[in-house]
């Protein structure tokens, strides 16, 4: 059983265009991390989220944290062809200790 | 560039074979990771080590043996694969694994079961 699910699973856009990535989870978890993942190389960390409701910008890319704890969200202003890459959301449910990866989602932004 | 070096960064092998990925920390990092991931999907998780013992076991078969020799080190040792085996491997490590927060990861070792 998949615990968090991305949407969308693959997305191709234009340079400039606006684009949001859903993480969604039936658990709560105490923190959610995003990671961008390029082909042949491991996740590098974006953000980490901690509190319900919290927003963080990192340059275009905003991340939200839900109210509830169980499901993220990562925005992307004006794409760039160097935000091409695979997505991924990753954290501990609760009452667990396994430290899982989201399904994931496929950027390619086209020049 | 990563803080969780892995060599080898690619490797070939046959059915038959013996080989080892390695990985290498040096941040103080007590939990260490092994993730396999195939092509186009999320990174899975295989193992966990907390302070050099052996934590989760995803229950990968025992073609897969991992090691950690001392809090810095990590090994997968690798002994009879078969092609489906064949995929990016991932060290990453965390100041700890019970709520581990954020994970480094290596560049991955590619490897290619013939």
């Amino acid at each position: 059983t998949q615990l968090l699910e991305q949407s969308p699973q693959f997305l191709s856009i234009q340079e400039g265009e606006n684009l949001t990535v859903y993480c969604n989870s039936s658990s709560v978890f105490s923190s959610l991390q995003w990671y961008r993942q390029e082909p042949g190389e491991g996740p590098v960390l974006l953000v980490t989220v901690v509190t319900g409701g919290e927003v963080k910008k990192l340059k275009r890319l905003t991340f939200q944290f839900g109210d509830a704890r169980k499901d993220s969200s990562l925005h992307i202003t004006a794409a760039q062809p160097g935000d091409t890459g695979l997505y991924l959301c990753a954290g501990v449910p609760s009452g667990t200790y396994k430290y899982i990866f989201g399904t994931g989602t496929r950027l390619k932004v086209l020049a | 560039d990563t803080e969780v070096t892995q060599t080898p960064k690619h490797l070939v092998m046959g059915m038959t074979n013996k080989k080892s990925l390695k990985c290498e920390q040096h941040m103080g990092h007590r939990a260490m990771y092994w993730y396999k991931q195939k092509a186009k999907k999320p990174p899975e998780l295989m193992f966990v080590y907390s302070y050099e013992k052996l934590s989760i076991n995803e229950s990968v078969p025992s073609r897969f043996s991992p090691e950690c020799p001392n809090s810095s080190l990590l090994n997968l040792h690798l002994h009879a694969l078969q092609p489906e085996d064949s995929a990016l491997y991932l060290c990453a490590s965390s100041q700890g694994s019970r709520a581990p927060g954020e994970l480094f990861f290596g560049e991955g070792s590619r490897l290619t079961v013939l």
